[in-house]
């Protein structure tokens, strides 16, 4: 089935800790994003890529990290979390890059304690 | 700054109509998206205007008036599983999303 997939559903994870979300799309879309959704708060725009090799900084891109090595595949890295960063992260990707209507993965319910 | 504002919550009842206001400062207009999350869920995609006006989509239309900063998502023949967050999202003029926080619409029977 086409579309994005999110692992893990799910992750307690200590404060000081690495993690590593992942994302894989099959649409063959160009551009990818990484939000955050907090309670109360609108979608927060962490990092995006607009193609392969290429990446570029949201409005919360502080303590993460991305790379876009292939189309598919768009890993968000935490090098050491903290307990701010507790909240669902969520990829998506659009076809052709910021003008397009953006699908999103199923989510990452991320806890740190 | 950058802003949505859209409310909080909105109740309405089962096979009624329920309009829901998103009004929006942002540094430029390139376009405005409604999505719809179920709790729990990813958002998914609603509609979008980019030109003033009504774009019908079924039991589901959005309206846009860019001089007033104004949109709305008008839900008619309401159905319990229409019971979601409505998330209105602006984007702006470096082509980012800018999102409100969303409506929780609550359906009662």
């Amino acid at each position: 089935i086409a579309g994005i997939t999110q692992a893990p559903t799910s992750q307690i994870l200590a404060a000081g800790r690495r993690m590593t979300l992942r994302c894989t799309q099959d649409m063959r879309h160009n551009a990818m994003y990484w939000y955050r959704q907090d309670l109360g708060l609108g979608l927060r725009l962490i990092h995006y890529s607009n193609t392969a090799g290429t990446t570029g900084k949201g409005e919360v891109p502080d303590g993460y990290s991305v790379s876009r090595a292939n189309t598919d595949d768009f890993p968000l890295t935490l090098a050491s979390a903290v307990p701010s960063q507790t909240s669902v992260y969520f990829c998506a990707s659009s076809e052709k890059g910021s003008t397009d209507t953006q699908y999103f993965g199923p989510g990452t319910r991320l806890t740190v304690l | 700054g950058q802003n949505i504002d859209q409310p909080t919550e909105m109740t309405a009842t089962e096979g009624a109509i329920v309009q829901i206001n998103c009004t929006y400062q942002t540094s430029g207009f390139n376009g405005l998206f409604w999505y719809q999350q179920h709790a729990g869920e990813a958002p998914t995609f609603l509609s979008y205007n980019v030109l003033d006006g009504l774009e019908e989509k079924g039991r589901f239309s959005s309206f846009l008036s860019r001089s007033k900063g104004y949109s709305y998502l008008l839900l008619k023949e309401l159905q319990m599983k229409d019971s979601a967050s409505y998330l209105c999202a602006v984007r702006d003029s470096n082509y980012q999303l800018i999102w409100g926080a969303g409506t929780k619409l609550i359906i009662k029977p």
